[in-house]
């Protein structure tokens, strides 16, 4: 059974840096690529980055390019997004989510992030 | 503001029909075969319901079906359920410089 489980979110001042993981398991993780997709309340999604399964290939959304960064460990199953500079307008529920045929085919449960002073 | 236009919310009673939009452009919904579409109940992930316009993945009931004409996809519920009522969005890849944009999303209704 495929299995993305997030975790890191919590409670942040602005300006501050918060690292998000996603676990992974039940599918050889290395032979596929991944995304981040955030839903601030009340709102619709919105894709952030994406990493290819060989991590050459690496994009990001204009709202978080240069602020944020998006990695994985093949070997140990996990997906990072390092978030830094972060502002109120972060806030939000943040999913992994595979990547089949240009589509998020498994999400995980989701981490909030809230961005407050 | 979304980079698809979907409506709001729609409507249907048991059993009927329902047709949900999805308005991109040519560099999105018309430049490529991958709008995808996406289920959400109150409190949970997305769940994908429709890949590459028309594909269903395994799980998924026929009843859940997708098209595109020119920058314009939809999503077509037939034979509406009670579980059906949750929120929709679509997506499609839009190139290499912003590879994916959804739509606002859709409140289904099931009346």
């Amino acid at each position: 059974e495929v299995q993305l489980v997030e975790s890191g979110g919590g409670l942040v001042q602005p300006g501050g840096s918060l690292r998000l993981s996603c676990a992974a398991s039940g599918f050889t993780f290395s032979s596929y690529s991944m995304n981040w997709v955030r839903q601030a309340p009340g709102k619709g999604l919105e894709w952030v980055s994406y990493i290819g399964w060989i991590t050459t290939t690496i994009y990001y959304a204009d709202s978080v390019k240069g602020r944020f960064t998006i990695s994985r460990d093949n070997a140990k199953n996990s997906l990072y997004l390092q978030m830094n500079d972060l502002r109120v307008e972060d806030r939000a529920v943040y999913y992994c989510a595979r990547d089949v045929n240009y589509a998020f085919d498994f999400w995980g449960q989701g981490t909030m992030v809230t961005v407050s002073s | 503001q979304s980079a698809l236009t979907q409506p709001p919310s729609a409507s249907g009673s048991p059993g009927q029909s329902v047709t949900i939009s999805c308005a991109g452009t040519s560099s999105d919904v018309g430049a490529y075969n991958y709008v995808s579409w996406y289920q959400q109940h109150p409190g949970k992930a997305p769940k994908l319901m429709i890949y590459e316009v028309i594909k269903r993945p395994s799980g998924v009931p026929d009843r859940f079906s997708g098209s595109k004409s020119g920058n314009t996809a939809s999503l077509t519920v037939s034979g509406l359920q009670a579980e059906d009522e949750a929120d929709y969005y679509c997506s499609s890849y839009a190139g290499s410089n912003n590879p994916w944009v959804f739509g606002g999303g859709t409140k289904l209704t099931v009346l």
